[in-house]
């Protein structure tokens, strides 16, 4: 069975504050995604790894992948308060890339307090 | 929303009804999605297609069915709801397995009474 564990799942934090939220995953996929979802609103892209070894920066967020470790974190930099938001990782269903759709993780649920 | 419309985006039933929701999209996006999410449980997929009349199912379809006629419309149905299935729904929609991207219409929330 597909697993994907992100920690923590609740997380409160000030502005300013450098924090890393890890995901872990079973299977052999080189891909994975992060979304965002703000309360009562749908989920929004963020980044996608495609590749072991991926770094992907937006702003003050900053994703990375290591397919071997099988594990990806995004870590955010001088935090602020728009960042507060449930944090998604996703894999493929399917690790060799079909249309299968993702496995999420439980979501990171991150409050940022001025 | 990525050119997605769900409907209706809120809807309150009795056990033992049928439900139907829709997705449309405005995209020409070859594969959609449906998920669940709940609370504790992340997103969770119902059934996918990938392309006209070829569906198949997640990893909670138990209960619901599709049905996809256009390349624009993907229904999901609940044949007989149940409390069980008092959840928020979400749509998405992918155009490529090489980045396989999806985004997500703003969802409906149903209430199986």
């Amino acid at each position: 069975e597909l697993k994907v564990e992100q920690n923590p799942l609740f997380l409160s934090m000030q502005e300013g504050k450098n924090y890393t939220i890890y995901c872990n995953y079973s299977t052999t996929s080189d891909r994975l995604y992060w979304y965002r979802q703000d309360p009562g609103k749908s989920l929004e892209s963020l980044f996608v790894l495609l590749s072991n070894g991926a770094v992907k920066q937006e702003g003050r967020l900053m994703a990375s992948l290591d397919t071997k470790a099988r594990l990806s974190t995004l870590h955010i930099t001088a935090a602020v308060h728009d960042l507060s938001a449930t944090y998604f990782c996703a894999v493929d269903r399917d690790s060799g890339g079909g249309a299968d759709g993702l496995t999420f993780g439980k979501g990171t649920h991150l409050i940022i307090q001025p | 929303d990525a050119g997605i419309t769900q409907s209706p985006r809120h809807k309150v039933t009795e056990t033992g009804t049928p439900v139907t929701l829709r997705c449309h999209q405005t995209e020409n996006h070859r594969y959609m999605y449906w998920y669940r999410q709940d609370p504790g449980h992340g997103l969770r997929l119902i059934h996918y297609s990938y392309g006209v009349k070829d569906t198949d199912k997640g990893e909670v379809s138990d209960g619901y069915s599709v049905s996809r006629s256009k390349t624009e419309d993907f229904l999901l149905t609940l044949e007989s709801a149940t409390s069980s299935q008092t959840s928020v729904y979400f749509c998405a929609i992918s155009d490529s397995l090489t980045k396989n991207i999806q985004y997500f219409g703003a969802g409906t929330r149903l209430s199986v009474l």
